[in-house]
């Protein structure tokens, strides 16, 4: 099992829609999660991080986490077309230093 | 502030040369980070520096190498460039570890011909 994994799409939905984007990582020690943004071409950008069960909101974006289930979520509500991007999950493991990233959900928000 | 800057932007090396990719921040982070990232892919760590002298490896460390000489600068060199090398390299610090956002340079895009 990969330590990061997502579904990598794409996630095509309408503009103002609910995006969810989902997140499960392997390694149950994982202290801290994050979600970055990468337009095509460009570097990551922080949006979230989140590092208690439950959610956390911000503006139009809300990260869920659950450590049961080992899965972290994020959801962007009234989608933009300026949401169009990859959306990279990545994890801080309990004894690394480092984030462990997945390989991305590619979402696509159309007009 | 200029956050993290990376040069050069682009390269073309053939196969066998070497070639050093700079990373400078002028944010005062002690730790830094250098990751490939191959198309459809994540983020793969190839080595970071907890500060001045210290580096250790990432994921994927074969075939470069890295100094951390000062806190701002953290080179990576590339020795004997292979096509498999041929990626997109990022540079990223952050102030400590834990729940610290990472921030990233703009990139190097690299190919080994």
């Amino acid at each position: 099992q990969k330590e990061v994994e997502q579904n990598s799409g794409p996630l095509s939905v309408p503009e103002g829609a609910i995006a969810s984007l989902n997140c499960t990582y392997s390694d149950r020690g994982s202290q801290s999660f994050f979600w970055y943004r990468q337009y095509s071409g460009k570097s990551p950008e922080l949006i979230m991080f989140i590092y208690s069960n439950g959610d956390k909101e911000d503006g139009r974006f809300t990260a869920q986490l659950n450590k049961a289930s080992q899965y972290v979520s994020l959801l962007i509500r009234d989608s933009q077309p300026s949401d169009s991007a990859t959306y990279l999950c990545a994890v801080k493991r309990q004894a690394g230093t480092a984030l462990i990233f997945g390989k991305g959900t590619t979402l696509s928000v159309s007009s | 502030n200029a956050g993290v800057t990376q040069t050069p932007k682009f390269r073309i090396l053939k196969i066998g040369q070497s070639m050093t990719l700079q990373c400078t921040q002028d944010m005062n982070h002690n730790y830094m980070y250098w990751y490939r990232q191959d198309p459809g892919m994540g983020l793969k760590l190839i080595y970071y520096s907890v500060g001045a002298g210290i580096t250790d490896k990432g994921e994927v460390p074969n075939g470069y190498n890295v100094s951390r000489s000062t806190t701002e600068d953290f080179p990576l060199r590339l020795e004997l460039a292979a096509p498999s090398q041929t990626s997109v390299y990022f540079c990223a610090s952050s102030f400590s570890t834990g729940a610290n956002e990472q921030f990233f340079g703009p990139g190097t895009r690299l190919t080994v011909l």
